[in-house]
């Protein structure tokens, strides 16, 4: 079946270094949404990207769709103690149903 | 408070027994996902149901089932527990494809 796969599994950084984090499927994307986890608590939606090359921005927060809607990435500019946290990509198995797949994370450390 | 609520917030229960979560979508939601986290683990889906009725099975093993009342809340029945089923149980409800998922804060499930 359709495999969402996330590298790093893991990351840590200095606080003010940038971060990224890749999610990658063996099959084309559907959409693309990104979560993020903070420790102890639940996942929180960011952002959902649908168009093949899309780029969004948040703030610090720059999230890509790949050219052939195969990979995605979410990357951080200057990290804070406050992006700490899991980071979720996850793709819609289908339309009908919005029963998304969920990549494995990356669990982000920064240090202060 | 992210509008969706799940109780209890903790369970410890006994191999064997078992236990119901129960979950309320945010106000207007007609879906509600039942999502399984094991510890240092991504999100597995379990099942959904839209307005009452299943709309989807995901990894959901025969000992547990589900079902959403005509006021949309929800539950979810984990029986005959076995100590891997030990994990975060999450509820989540959206408003349509585009919006993301709403979690609740989940629901911390304990097998000794």
């Amino acid at each position: 079946g359709q495999q969402v796969m996330q590298i790093p599994q893991y990351q840590h950084v200095q606080e003010g270094e940038d971060f990224t984090t890749y999610c990658n499927s063996s099959t084309t994307l559907s959409n693309i949404q990104w979560y993020k986890q903070r420790p102890g608590g639940h996942p929180v939606f960011l952002i959902q990207l649908v168009k093949s090359g899309e780029v969004k921005k948040q703030k610090r927060l720059t999230f890509q769709f790949g050219e052939a809607k195969k990979n995605s990435s979410l990357h951080i500019t200057a990290t804070q103690t406050t992006d700490v946290g899991t980071y979720f990509c996850a793709d819609n198995r289908d339309n009908y149903g919005q029963n998304f797949v969920f990549g494995p994370g990356t669990r982000l450390s920064v240090l202060p | 408070d992210s509008g969706v609520t799940q109780t209890p917030k903790h369970l410890i229960t006994a191999t064997g027994q078992r236990v119901t979560l129960r979950c309320s979508p945010r106000s207007g939601d007609l879906s509600v996902y039942w999502y399984q986290q094991s510890l240092d683990q991504g999100l597995q889906f379990l099942i959904q149901y839209y307005n009452g009725e299943e709309r989807a099975k995901g990894n959901i093993l025969e000992r547990f089932s589900a079902q959403q009342f005509p006021d949309l809340h929800s539950e979810l029945n984990l029986s005959s527990l076995e100590l891997g089923d030990s994990a975060l149980y999450f509820c989540a409800s959206a408003t349509g494809v585009h919006y993301g998922y709403t979690f609740g804060s989940g629901t911390r499930l304990t097998v000794v």
